[in-house]
């Protein structure tokens, strides 16, 4: 059956330190991965998409990497603040036509001082 | 820019009652839309597609008849939970992709509507 497996434990981090988030699917032929961030009592919003002939992406404190050999990606925040503290959840889509979205279960990120 | 709007936020109602919740795109035109259901600390579940001037296409296992959906202009789509029990409480999510850009694989989504049927 497919799967995308996300850490569900809490990861919690320092100010300053990085922080890495892991995404694991099974049963999936992505044609792209998408990270989102999601607040308590909020929908999620889009951070950032990698494409699965792209093996990194970067976008200001946040890097996404794609293997689809290990049918992982991971999702990293260098400089990690407190206002970073989120849900992150990764999405698939296998259709490859950005209709049909399946979510990861999330990460819970805390970032103290 | 790309903003979505849901209301009501939060919704109470009783059992056996139907609720309708709006989706609307401010700033973009959205021939598509999703709707998305969120349990407590569960992952977003696709209900259903939405699609401007036409039937939705519901997910395996969501009823059409107990969640209609309704997509009549650009900008709004509504769902409505029909005959509500307690276990239809939860964080209603919708999202929207702007027809001006049909490569993009963004989707915008609204901020959800907590609904808790009692």
């Amino acid at each position: 059956s497919q799967k995308i497996e996300q850490n569900s434990e809490a990861l919690n981090i320092q100010e300053g330190k990085t922080a890495t988030l892991t995404c694991n699917y099974t049963n999936y032929s992505p044609a792209y991965l998408q990270w989102y961030r999601q607040d308590p009592g909020r929908g999620p919003v889009f951070l950032l998409l990698i494409r699965e002939n792209e093996k990194e992406k970067r976008k200001e404190r946040l890097k996404v990497t794609f293997d689809t050999t290990l049918k992982q990606s991971l999702f990293h925040i260098t400089a990690s603040q407190p206002a970073d503290s989120a849900t992150y959840l990764c999405a698939l889509d296998n259709t490859g036509t950005a209709s049909k979205l399946t979510f990861g279960t999330g990460t819970r990120l805390q970032v103290t001082l | 820019g790309a903003v979505v709007s849901q209301h009501p936020s939060r919704v109470i109602c009783k059992s056996g009652t139907s609720v309708k919740i709006e989706c609307r795109s401010l700033d973009f035109q959205a021939t598509t839309m999703f709707w998305y259901r969120q349990f407590p600390k569960q992952s977003l579940m696709l209900m259903a597609t939405s699609n401007e001037g036409s039937k939705a296409t519901y997910e395996q296992g969501v009823e059409k008849d107990k969640f209609l959906i309704n997509h009549a202009s650009l900008t709004l789509s509504t769902l409505t939970v029909t005959s509500a029990h307690p276990e239809d409480s939860s964080f209603y999510i919708c999202s929207a992709r702007d027809r001006l850009v049909p490569h993009s694989y963004e989707q915008y989504f609204g901020p959800g509507t907590r609904l808790t049927v009692t």
